[in-house]
């Protein structure tokens, strides 16, 4: 099964860019990754996700390593709302186990 | 319809009596799946649905819990003769027939054993 890894907690200032990263060096080749992220006393939430190429959508951008073995979440300018557990998360077994890790807590400051 | 809606929201009981959850998914979405999560952990896969078929169920699942999606609408997971251990919040979540990776989350149902 892939394996993703990611820092436990980051910080960002709020109006700045955030880049949360995530390793996942043993993603197969029809591997989606996917982005959540998690308020508190909430149930996850979509973010984004995206295959090989770079991907935007109105919440955040997919920065998608060549080698795929890595990618990065870009919050373009956070804010404190943006203060959540971020997910990094790969299908694992046959796609049907969509699995979560640890995640990043991330803390925006004012 | 307004997303995924999960039923109790909040659940306390004793060691050793019987819970049930369920999830009423988004309408179209014939994908469901059911997650635990205790505190400062993220959500930990236990049973996926396509339909009313149950495909996959996670090796960590126990006998005491099972879970039914009768006629591919609705989903229940119960737990019989629950233990401390069972404390968590247990989410459901959808995915659409397309399959654009998007998963919808319920808010959760959280549990409490004393």
């Amino acid at each position: 099964d892939a394996k993703t890894t990611q820092p436990n907690s980051m910080e960002s200032n709020e109006e700045e860019p955030v880049h949360l990263p995530c390793n996942h060096s043993t993603i197969s080749g029809t591997d989606y990754i996917h982005w959540y992220r998690q308020l508190p006393s909430q149930g996850p939430e979509y973010v984004i996700h995206g295959l090989t190429s770079n991907v935007n959508n109105r919440m955040a951008s997919l920065a998608i390593a060549e080698d795929r073995k890595s990618s990065t979440l870009i919050l373009h300018r956070a804010t404190l709302r943006d203060a959540a557990v971020y997910y990094c998360m790969l299908p694992s077994g046959s796609a049907r186990q969509l699995t979560f890790g640890s995640g990043t807590q991330l803390t925006v400051l004012p | 319809d307004t997303g995924v809606s999960q039923d109790p929201r909040h659940k306390i009981t004793k060691r050793g009596q019987n819970v049930t959850f369920r999830c009423d998914p988004i309408s179209e979405h014939n994908r469901l799946y059911w997650y635990r999560q205790t505190l400062g952990q993220g959500p930990e896969f236990l049973t996926y649905f396509q339909n009313e078929a149950q495909l996959e169920k996670s090796r960590l699942l126990s006998d005491r819990f099972s879970a039914e999606r009768p006629k591919g609408s609705f989903s229940t997971l119960e737990i019989q003769r629950t233990e401390q251990g069972d404390s968590a919040m247990y989410l459901c979540a959808s995915l659409n027939r397309e399959n654009t990776g998007e998963l919808f989350f319920g808010e959760g149902s959280r549990l409490t054993v004393l």
